[in-house]
């Protein structure tokens, strides 16, 4: 069965430092997304992506938060200056024109 | 918002009974989503059911919504240790490209 499928499982990172989070969307997908779990909290939106574009961010995604599908098959998220409050777990998800979204396992994303 | 909120909080109920998590949310929806979260990893699309929709099978799984009454619920039948997880209920606004929103969940553990 496909499955969205994303790496690394665990990044740990200084304050201060840019990360890349890749994900591998399914690949008849058309809408991607990534949404963000503090520990012990809600998931939350960040931002949604579609035709090459952003559809709709949060506010949690400011200017040190963009997203890019560079090859038509990875989906990525880079924050550019990690802060402590950075840390959490990083969904990507997809769907295709019915809104199931599909998510994957996650990056835990350590900033120290 | 349209965020959806559980109740309870937390169940804690013996392997075979049957598990019912309620959700209540503010704002009309187009659609209402369960999700379940083993511990650490990420979500599993359990269900989908449309502003339209009562009430929803899936194997041991039965979800209904009462529009009316903003509110929703997911019924496990004939639970099993493998059940335990948090579950989520998550309302988007239907169309294809639309965010999804979680509540806080339910923390379900299964007795052996």
């Amino acid at each position: 069965e496909p499955e969205v499928t994303q790496t690394p499982s665990h990044q740990v990172t200084q304050m201060g430092q840019e990360v890349i989070l890749r994900c591998v969307p399914i690949s008849n997908h058309l809408y991607f997304y990534w949404y963000r779990q503090i520990l012990g909290q809600k998931v939350e939106f960040l931002v949604s992506f579609y035709n090459n574009e952003i559809s709709e961010k949060s506010e949690i995604f400011d200017d040190q938060f963009s997203v890019e599908r560079p090859d038509g098959s990875n989906f990525t998220l880079k924050i550019r200056s990690t802060k402590l409050e950075d840390s959490a777990m990083y969904f990507c998800a997809s769907n295709t024109y019915n809104n199931e979204q599909f998510f994957g396992p996650g990056t835990r994303l350590t900033v120290l | 918002s349209q965020q959806g909120e559980e109740d309870p909080q937390a169940l804690s109920i013996q392997e075979g009974e049957n598990a019912t998590m309620n959700c209540s949310y503010k704002t009309s929806i187009n659609n209402l989503q369960w999700y379940r979260q083993n511990s650490g990893r990420g979500l599993v699309h359990l269900i989908l059911i449309r502003s339209n929709e009562r009430e929803k099978h899936s194997g041991r799984l039965r979800v209904t919504l009462d529009t009316s009454k903003k509110s929703s619920s997911l019924l496990i039948t004939a639970s099993r240790a493998a059940d335990t997880a948090s579950y989520f209920c998550a309302t988007d606004g239907g169309s294809s490209a639309s965010k999804i929103i979680f509540g806080s969940g339910t923390r379900l553990s299964i007795r052996p």
